[in-house]
């Protein structure tokens, strides 16, 4: 059963450029959050996907918008890069339900922004 | 805004030492879960406390849920290596929310 996979692992981009990043749910999963993680801090809240749908957004800008497929893959797409996007993206999927539902992670994308 | 603070921020200390982890906030959680990050990976649930009062034992960890589900704690005893990595506690909103708030995090070195 295969958990929570992140692509690509590593990204070189540099300001202004666009990214996107992919995640597949672990299986039997059809939720999926993504969080931003700079170094040495706890992982922020960007967006969850529910239904193909955006069910909640972190303090965010626009820049950064997402999609979830109807296989409940999802992606993150970061606009305008700026210095500041450098982080570790984190993909989390968990089971449909109550709120206090089980995160599953994936390995993550380290996204450096030169 | 719901925030939680952690303490320590960092922690360095020998194999055998018994360590406690502190998880703050002044927002109350339906819930809270404690983490464990190693490098170059995502966090790994290690437990979800519900109820406040609940006490929770996992081998020598031991996580307690505050009364007023403001705040958590993870003990850790005669603390080994294998337990190096970063410690994040999350607390999920109240009803009507879905995401996850995390701590600042606790960076734990066991040294041998």
């Amino acid at each position: 059963d295969a958990g929570v996979t992140q692509s690509p692992t590593h990204l070189i981009k540099t300001r202004g450029q666009q990214v996107t990043l992919r995640c597949s749910p672990k299986s039997g999963h059809d939720t999926v959050s993504w969080y931003q993680q700079a170094l040495g801090q706890g992982p922020q809240f960007i967006f969850q996907y529910y239904e193909e749908e955006e069910r909640q957004r972190g303090n965010f800008p626009d820049r950064f918008s997402g999609h979830q497929f109807p296989n409940y893959s999802s992606e993150l797409n970061v606009n305008a890069l700026l210095l500041g996007d450098s982080a570790l993206y984190l993909c989390a999927s968990s089971t449909p339900g109550t709120v206090n539902e089980k995160l599953f992670f994936g390995s993550g994308t380290q996204l450096s922004v030169l | 805004t719901q925030l939680l603070e952690q303490s320590p921020q960092f922690l360095s200390i020998q194999e055998g030492e018994n360590l406690t982890v502190y998880c703050n906030s002044s927002s109350v959680f339906s819930s809270l879960q404690w983490y464990r990050q190693e490098p170059g990976e995502g966090p790994v649930l290690l437990v979800t406390v519900v109820t406040g009062g609940e006490v929770k034992k996992l081998k020598r960890l031991t996580f307690q849920f505050g009364d007023a589900r403001k705040d958590s704690s993870l003990h850790i005893t005669a603390a080994q290596p294998g337990d190096t990595g970063l410690y994040l506690c999350a607390g999920a909103g109240l009803r009507g929310t879905y995401k996850y708030i995390f701590g600042t995090g606790t960076r734990l070195k066991v040294l041998a």
